[in-house]
């Protein structure tokens, strides 16, 4: 059974750097084929892919915000940490983890979502 | 603003069938293939359709996709009230380095 779990802070300042963890089961980033994607949803609008990472350490980010992503791996944990720096109140959404599927070319596995709320 | 551009919402009575169409460019859709998400509020989205027009394990076969040049359709035939959700369309796009979404499209059954 594969599971994806986003943690990490609900509500973060202006400014601050924010750091979520995904942690899942059921499938390693060893394995080929493999990535795990951020994708948030600001309230009421549309998802948008943030940074993905693969098995092989391709990481690929969101151009327009790659200045304010780093995302990395730990196989060891199976976890995957994106972070983002200078948040802003437009940064608020619901922030989750997909497994992404090199073969098939897919988001096949979801998290369930963390509500991050930037304000002061 | 999403390089897929969707409808914002498309509507039916139970029964009917309805189309969402998505368009895109030869750096997405035009040289990749396209992936449907089906989103109720509140929840994650969830993997409709791979590859332009397959279906999953578990998905009904009334959701169909298809393809041609740089569009790609979602189908939902013989509607039914659980299928009022928000669709997305997706597909990797080469100039952006990665998958994209559309804009997302709000199916409601009359």
């Amino acid at each position: 059974q594969i599971t994806l779990k986003e943690s990490g802070p609900t509500l973060v300042k202006p400014t601050q750097t924010l750091t979520l963890t995904c942690t899942f089961s059921g499938f390693s980033l060893s394995t080929n084929g493999v990535g795990v994607a951020w994708i948030r949803q600001p309230p009421g609008k549309a998802l948008e892919r943030l940074a993905l990472i693969y098995w092989n350490d391709d990481k690929r980010y969101r151009p327009s915000l790659k200045s304010r992503l780093s995302i990395t791996k730990d196989t060891s944990k199976n976890q995957v940490v994106l972070t983002v720096t200078n948040m802003d109140p437009v940064d608020t959404g619901t922030y989750y983890c997909a497994r992404r599927n090199y073969d098939t070319s897919t988001f096949d596995y979801w998290g369930q979502g963390t509500l991050v709320t930037v304000s002061s | 603003q999403s390089v897929l551009t969707q409808p914002p919402s498309a509507s039916g009575t139970p029964g009917q069938t309805i189309t969402i169409s998505c368009s895109g460019s030869s750096s997405n859709i035009g040289g990749n293939t396209v992936e449907w998400y089906q989103q109720f509020p509140g929840t994650a989205p969830k993997l409709l359709i791979y590859g332009d027009g397959g279906r999953p394990s578990g998905v009904p076969d009334r959701f169909s996709g298809s393809k041609s040049g740089t569009s790609a359709s979602l189908a939902i035939s013989g509607l039914q009230s659980e299928d009022e959700a928000d669709y997305y369309c997706a597909a990797w796009d080469t100039s952006l380095s990665g998958p994209e979404f559309g804009g997302g499209t709000k199916v409601t059954v009359l």
